[in-house]
């Protein structure tokens, strides 16, 4: 079992509806990141965060630590959002743990 | 402020040849990291550098992979030689220190045939 899992796997929307990506971690944790990767591989941090929610723009993450499990939501989303959303946890030993990703897909 | 940059972008190589990818992390960032990810996973750490020294490289294959931070900025990661199986992208990250947000370069993408 991975140490960080995601879901759903793969997303289809069409353009305008709300998404809910989640993330849940097996391992003791010092923050959470949710990264976005676009085509081509380059990769952009979308949040770091250790309790709480956060906002940006069209994008708000969220995260329990009790429950140890985190969501990103997109609201209105836009074929631009289409990319692979992918949820990092920073271990206790600093060590970046890596969730396979969300791939999203945003229709017209 | 120039993010994390990467080059080259795009590597095609034949097996058993050597091959070398190289980043510049952000400026002030001690904190250097490799990674490898394969088609539809997500990264694999392959070292950590906290300025010249390599704190974690214990996911670094070392009979054919190398990586130095002369003077703790740019970064240079080898593989000699590479093997079909090397084929993936190789990202570079940095952060100001542990424990601080990681800013990712485009990654160079390796085919190796």
């Amino acid at each position: 079992k991975n140490e960080v899992e995601q879901s759903p796997q793969n997303l289809t929307a069409q353009e305008g509806e709300f998404i809910t990506i989640n993330c849940s971690y097996s391992v003791g944790i010092s923050a959470l990141h949710w990264l976005q990767q676009h085509p081509g591989g380059g990769i952009v941090s979308l949040f770091m965060l250790s309790s709480g929610k956060k906002k940006h723009g069209r994008l708000i993450a969220t995260i329990n630590i009790q429950e140890k499990h985190s969501s990103l939501h997109i609201t209105a989303s836009h074929p631009r959002d289409s990319a692979v959303y992918i949820c990092a946890v920073r271990s206790g030993t600093d060590k970046l743990i890596f969730g396979t990703g969300t791939r999203l897909q945003v229709f017209p | 402020e120039a993010g994390v940059v990467q080059s080259p972008r795009y590597k095609i190589i034949e097996k058993k040849q050597p091959v070398a990818f190289w980043c510049n992390p952000i400026s002030g960032h001690n904190t250097l990291y490799w990674y490898l990810q394969n088609l539809g996973q997500g990264p694999e750490l392959l070292i950590r550098y906290e300025n010249e020294e390599a704190v974690d490289d214990s996911q670094l294959p070392k009979d054919r992979f190398s990586a130095e931070r002369l003077k703790g900025v740019d970064s240079t990661l080898k593989i000699q030689p590479a093997e079909l199986g090397d084929s993936a992208v190789y990202l570079c990250a940095s952060s100001r220190q542990q424990n601080t947000e990681a800013f990712f370069g485009q990654g160079t993408r390796l085919t190796v045939v």
